[in-house]
């Protein structure tokens, strides 16, 4: 089974300021990785997948992007807005077992 | 617009069954892949179940913890999906999303429903 790791467990930052966010696979799932939007009492979104900065899931605006192959990713959001503070999880989906990482809150500084 | 709406949750005691289904609509369910992921209250996700389409051979993945115990199934004909649930234990209660899978071969989560909660307690 392929660990995910994220880092930090929480993070905070100020509305308008730069966030970026880690995750670590224990083996490489090349660019099989995406990552996701939860908000307190919602089900996750998918914002980013092929950990790339072009493969933004629908609607998704362009201040989120994603970035990394192998085991280390980063997901980047440019300029956090109100909307923005919320837990974010990474995913591999290059295995079976599908496996998520533990999450990374974004709060507000 | 792509909708999936779970059912089936509630509260369940120790070693019994619970069925969920998860209802589709807006887009044509027999060509996509689905799988089950569940939260734990307060904790992070964990993808419990998937299921391939029938062009696909209808097979199925689940995860360690549940192998076993928990079995996936799709009836297109009505557009639902189905996770049989047996021999309940306390550490599966949780949140049950059930996901929608856009690209058979890369199994990321693109859309998702609101979920079902189960406890099991006595």
């Amino acid at each position: 089974e392929i660990a995910m790791t994220q880092s930090p467990a929480t993070l905070s930052v100020s509305p308008g300021e730069r966030a970026t966010l880690s995750c670590r696979a224990s083996q490489s799932v090349s660019s099989n990785l995406a990552w996701y939007q939860q908000k307190p009492g919602q089900a996750p979104r998918l914002l980013i997948y092929s950990a790339s900065i072009r493969a933004r899931a629908t609607r998704i605006p362009a201040r989120f992007s994603g970035s990394g192959s192998g085991t280390e990713f980063t997901l980047t959001i440019s300029s956090l807005q109100s909307e923005d503070f919320a837990v974010y999880y990474c995913q591999q989906y290059n295995n079976w077992p599908l496996t998520f990482g533990g999450g990374t809150k974004v709060e507000i500084k | 617009e792509v909708q999936l709406v779970e059912s089936g949750g509630g509260l369940v005691q120790p070693g019994r069954s619970l069925r969920l289904s998860c209802a589709a609509s807006g887009f044509t369910f027999g060509d996509y892949a689905m799988s089950w992921v569940r939260q734990a209250p307060g904790k992070g996700l964990e993808w419990v179940c998937f299921i391939r389409s029938k062009p696909y051979g209808g097979t199925t993945e689940c995860a360690a913890s549940v192998k076993g115990r928990f079995t996936i199934s799709r009836d297109d004909s009505k557009s639902i999906a189905y996770l049989q649930m047996n021999s309940l234990k306390t550490e599966d209660t949780a949140v049950y999303y059930c996901a929608l899978h856009s690209d058979i071969y890369m199994p990321r989560f693109d859309y998702w429903g609101q979920g079902t909660l189960v406890t099991v307690s006595s």
